[in-house]
């Protein structure tokens, strides 16, 4: 059972390239979140989606898209990296129930040079 | 508005003290639940407990416990008899009836041998 799977695990950018962040869960859950982290800022949420063909934006969503058109995947995209961009990304599950607990990838390092 | 706040941004002990992690939040929901999450110096996100707003009794597991005060709006958490594989950074997250967590900022626990 892997639970949540994100690649690649780390990337380094050159500014103004783009590229595009994968995140799969196979525990069917319904919920599913971007979150990046940075250092004294704790997690941020980028997007979330809250089922399949959904989406939504989070507390800092600009630089940033996303799409779920499969359940168990969640695709972060970004078009024009920049080094403010530089960061830890998690991708997280959960189940539709609103008290559910997450279930977080183990991480994508992002450098943007 | 939700928010968590982990006023200690680093706290450093030597093995074998105990240490206590603070943790505050803000809420208007009465249906919530609290949560502590761990990332050692790997990266990963640990799930450590859960409470749901109706239960106030502290739990102990081995040398974790968790005090959970309504009436100050606190989760704090403590290690007893700290040891080096404690060294960590801790977040205390909050999710109400909404679709996502609010996290604290984190503290960063530095276990001296």
């Amino acid at each position: 059972n892997a639970g949540v799977t994100q690649t690649p695990k780390f990337r380094v950018l050159k500014t103004g390239q783009s590229m595009t962040l994968l995140c799969a869960q196979d525990m069917n859950h319904e919920y599913m979140y971007w979150y990046r982290q940075d250092p004294g800022m704790g997690l941020r949420l980028i997007h979330y989606s809250v089922g399949e063909g959904t989406t939504a934006k989070g507390e800092v969503p600009d630089g940033y898209n996303v799409s779920r058109l499969k359940k168990q995947n969640f695709l972060l995209g970004l078009e024009s990296a920049a080094p403010s961009q530089t960061s830890v990304y998690f991708c997280a599950s959960s189940y539709g129930t609103y008290l559910a607990g997450y279930t977080f990838g183990s991480g994508t390092r992002l450098t943007v040079v | 508005a939700q928010k968590v706040t982990q006023a200690q941004t680093e706290i450093s002990v030597v093995e074998k003290e105990d240490v206590t992690l603070d943790c505050v939040y803000e809420t208007r929901d009465t249906t919530y639940y609290l949560f502590w999450y761990k990332q050692p110096p790997s990266g990963e996100l640990v799930f450590l407990i859960r409470r749901n707003s109706f239960d106030e009794q502290n739990e102990i597991s081995g040398r974790y416990s968790w005090n959970f005060q309504k009436s100050t709006s606190s989760f704090n958490f403590t290690i007893t008899a700290s040891q080096v594989v404690d060294s960590a950074v801790y977040f205390c997250a909050l999710r109400n009836t909404g679709n996502q967590f609010y996290f604290g900022t984190g503290t960063s626990l530095t276990v001296i041998p």
